[in-house]
C-alpha cells in the first residue's frame, strides 16, 4: 500500500461545479507536490510546498487552487473546469534536506473527469 | 536546459525475455540525481532507484539491474527474466533542485513495457 494517501479515487464533475482533491502522508515529509497527468505522458508538475509554503506554482491556471492546512496535508480545489483538465492528478511528498536528492514519493492519483 | 530522453515508446517481450530500457539525459549540473518510476495501470508511481552524478557503481536488486554511465549520459535500466507483473510505464527523471525541501523532476516520456505471458 502507498504511503501517500489520495482522495477521491475517482471523481466526475461538471464544469460549473467546486470540488477538492486530498492527499494525506504520514512520513514527516516536509514537501509535497500536485502533478497533472494526461494518458499516455509523464506527470506535469503543478504545485509544490515546502515547509507548507507554496514555493513553486508551475504558471497553473486559477481554476485549480492549492492549499496545505498542515505538513501532512495537500488539497487542490477545483472550480469552472474546463474539459481538457480531465486527467490522473498525483499527489507526491518528499522528505527535507533539498538538494534533489530525496525520491519523491506518489499517492495513486485521482482520475477527473470534467463533463 | 535539463532534458530526460527514453526513445523506445513501446517495448513487448515475451515472459522470461530480458530487457533494457534506455534513459539518456543532458543537464549542465555537476551534481545530479537520476530516479527511475515505475506506473503500474493502477496509477501510481513507484519509486524504483536514485543515482547520484558521483556513483557510477551498477546497481543490482533482484531481478533489476542499472547502468550508470556519465561518459555517455546515460542511465539504463535492465529486467532480467521478465514476468508479467513487469509491465507498466517505466519512467525516467532527473532531479532539479531548488533548495531547502524541493526538487522538480524532470521526466522523460516513458516507455510502455508489456510482458506477455
Amino acid at each position: 500500500d502507498t504511503e501517500v494517501t489520495q482522495t477521491p479515487k475517482h471523481l466526475v464533475m461538471g464544469m460549473t461545479n467546486k470540488k477538492s482533491l486530498k492527499c494525506e502522508q504520514h512520513m514527516g515529509h516536509r514537501a509535497m507536490y500536485w502533478y497533472k497527468q494526461k494518458a499516455k505522458k509523464p506527470p506535469e508538475l503543478m504545485f509544490v510546498y515546502s515547509y507548507e509554503k507554496l514555493s513553486i506554482n508551475e504558471s497553473v491556471p486559477s481554476r485549480f487552487s492549492p492549499e496545505c492546512p498542515n505538513s501532512s496535508l495537500l488539497n487542490l480545489h477545483l472550480h469552472a473546469l474546463q474539459p481538457e483538465d480531465s486527467a490522473l492528478y498525483l499527489c507526491a511528498s518528499s522528505q527535507d534536506g533539498g538538494g534533489g536528492y530525496q525520491p519523491q514519493h506518489f499517492g495513486d492519483g485521482t482520475r477527473l473527469s470534467i463533463l | 536546459a535539463q532534458k530526460v530522453t527514453q526513445a523506445q515508446t513501446e517495448i513487448s517481450v515475451v515472459e522470461k525475455e530480458d530487457v533494457t530500457l534506455d534513459c539518456v539525459y543532458e543537464t549542465r549540473d555537476t551534481t545530479y540525481y537520476l530516479f527511475w518510476y515505475k506506473q503500474p495501470p493502477s496509477g501510481e508511481l513507484v519509486f524504483l532507484i536514485r543515482r547520484n552524478s558521483f556513483d557510477e557503481q551498477n546497481e543490482i536488486s533482484g531481478r533489476y539491474s542499472w547502468n550508470f554511465q556519465k561518459s555517455t549520459s546515460s542511465f539504463n535500466f535492465t529486467i532480467t527474466a521478465s514476468q508479467v507483473v513487469d509491465s507498466a510505464v517505466y519512467f525516467c527523471a532527473l532531479s532539479e533542485p531548488y533548495g531547502g525541501a524541493t526538487n522538480k523532476l524532470i521526466f522523460g516520456t516513458g516507455t510502455l513495457l508489456a510482458v506477455q505471458p
